[in-house]
Parts: structure tokens; C-alpha cells; sequence
């Protein structure tokens, strides 16, 4: 099975600081990489497919990059409603899936 | 507009058992994959099980296998998970999504929460 290894699993950042989180696969797995945010008690929102296309909505201070294994997803410069847990997916064997741990951002 | 609604979720005893469903709408349910994704309470998410779009293949995860089945009903385009041999660390909200990264399509509905307490 595919293993993702996302890191950090938390950090504190302030209004208009650039965020990264970074995801690694454990194989090739091209460009078959989502991230998504959650906020508590809701479904996860995706904002980034295939490794770094913007979904439709989201705004452009997201940003994500990679292929292969290595994968970021940058914030340029964070907004009080950017404040959530962020997951990166891949499913390169679809339907078969891996999340990473999960990066928590919170608030300095 | 697309939903997905699940249902079925509730509190039940350590070897008990619990079908969940979702009810799909909005989309053509046999189109794509469908899976069940979890996430215990302060954890972060996992896959639990898939369907293939032609209903022919089903895929689990190593923690459910064996004792979790994923099922559906296209004439009421619903899908099942008919958990068994439940454990305490099965609790969780269980999601009912449609993902495809590439598309990309991304359907989740609220999620039910499953409780497995004594």
C-alpha cells in the first residue's frame, strides 16, 4: 500500500505569513495528489487536484506544486479563515486512498 | 445539485454490528467509485472501503478487512457499509464521498457518527 507522510503536524502562524506543508509518497505516484482543508464538525473542502491545479473557488493564495513524491501546498499569505486542519490525498491506485496525518495551522 | 445523506449511525456495543447507508442524488451514482471515509473523534481522516464505478470490485482498508462490507443498490442509488465485529477504536464519523483527484470530483456528505461503547 501507498504511504503519505505529511509534515508538519502542526504549526502556529500569523495573519500574512506564507504557510508550506509538505506531503511524501512512499512510490511514484505522479500527479494523483489533492489537498484539502477541514474545519471542525464539517467535510473536508478540496483545493488543490492533480498535485497543483486551483479548484474552482478557491482562492489564489493557495497554492500547490510537486510530482513523484514530493508535494507542497503554500498559503502566501494567511487569512483569519484559513485557520483549520489541512490533509493531503493520493489516489494513485484508485479507488484505493491514503490521507496524510494531517497539518493542524493554528494561530499565533 | 449533488448530495450525498448518510444514515444509520448510533451507539452500539463492543461485537456488535451496524449498517450504514447513503443516499446519493444529483449525480449518476454507477459514473464513478464510491467509498466510505472515517475519522475518529480528534484524528485525522482514513479510508475505510471503496466501489468500483461497475459495482464488480470492492477495496478495504487493512483495519476493516474481513469484517466490514461496502455494498449498494443502484435502483436506489444508495450505498452500504454493513460493519460487523465492531471495536472501540471503530468509532468515528464514517463519510460517504466520491473522489477523483484528477477530475476532479469531490462529493462528501455530512457524515454519521458511530459510537462503540459498552
Amino acid at each position: 500500500a501507498i504511504q503519505v507522510t505529511q509534515s508538519p503536524s502542526s504549526l502556529s502562524a500569523s495573519v500574512g505569513d506564507r504557510v508550506t506543508i509538505t506531503c511524501r509518497a512512499s512510490q511514484d505516484i505522479r500527479s494523483d495528489l489533492g489537498w484539502y482543508q477541514q474545519k471542525p464538525g464539517k467535510a473536508p473542502k478540496l483545493l488543490i487536484y492533480a498535485a497543483s491545479s486551483l479548484q474552482s473557488g478557491v482562492p489564489p493564495r493557495f497554492s500547490g506544486s510537486g510530482s513523484g513524491t514530493d508535494f507542497t501546498l503554500s498559503i502566501s499569505s494567511l487569512q483569519p479563515e484559513d485557520f483549520a486542519t489541512y490533509y493531503c490525498l493520493q489516489d494513485y491506485n484508485y479507488p484505493l486512498y491514503t490521507f496524510g496525518q494531517g497539518t493542524k495551522v493554528e494561530i499565533k | 445539485e449533488v448530495q450525498l445523506l448518510e444514515s444509520g449511525g448510533g451507539l452500539v456495543q463492543p461485537g456488535g454490528s451496524l449498517r450504514l447507508s447513503c443516499a446519493v442524488s444529483g449525480f449518476t451514482f454507477t459514473t464513478y467509485a464510491m467509498s466510505w471515509v472515517r475519522q475518529a473523534p480528534g484524528k485525522g481522516l482514513e479510508w475505510v472501503s471503496s466501489m468500483s464505478a461497475n459495482g464488480r470490485s470492492t477495496f478495504y482498508a487493512d483495519s476493516v478487512k474481513g469484517r466490514f462490507t461496502i455494498s449498494r443498490d443502484s435502483s436506489k442509488n444508495t450505498l452500504y457499509l454493513q460493519m460487523n465485529s465492531l471495536r472501540a477504536e471503530d468509532t468515528a464519523v464514517y463519510y460517504c464521498a466520491c473522489l477523483v483527484i484528477a477530475v476532479p470530483i469531490n462529493y462528501w456528505g455530512p457524515g454519521t457518527l458511530v459510537t462503540v461503547s459498552s
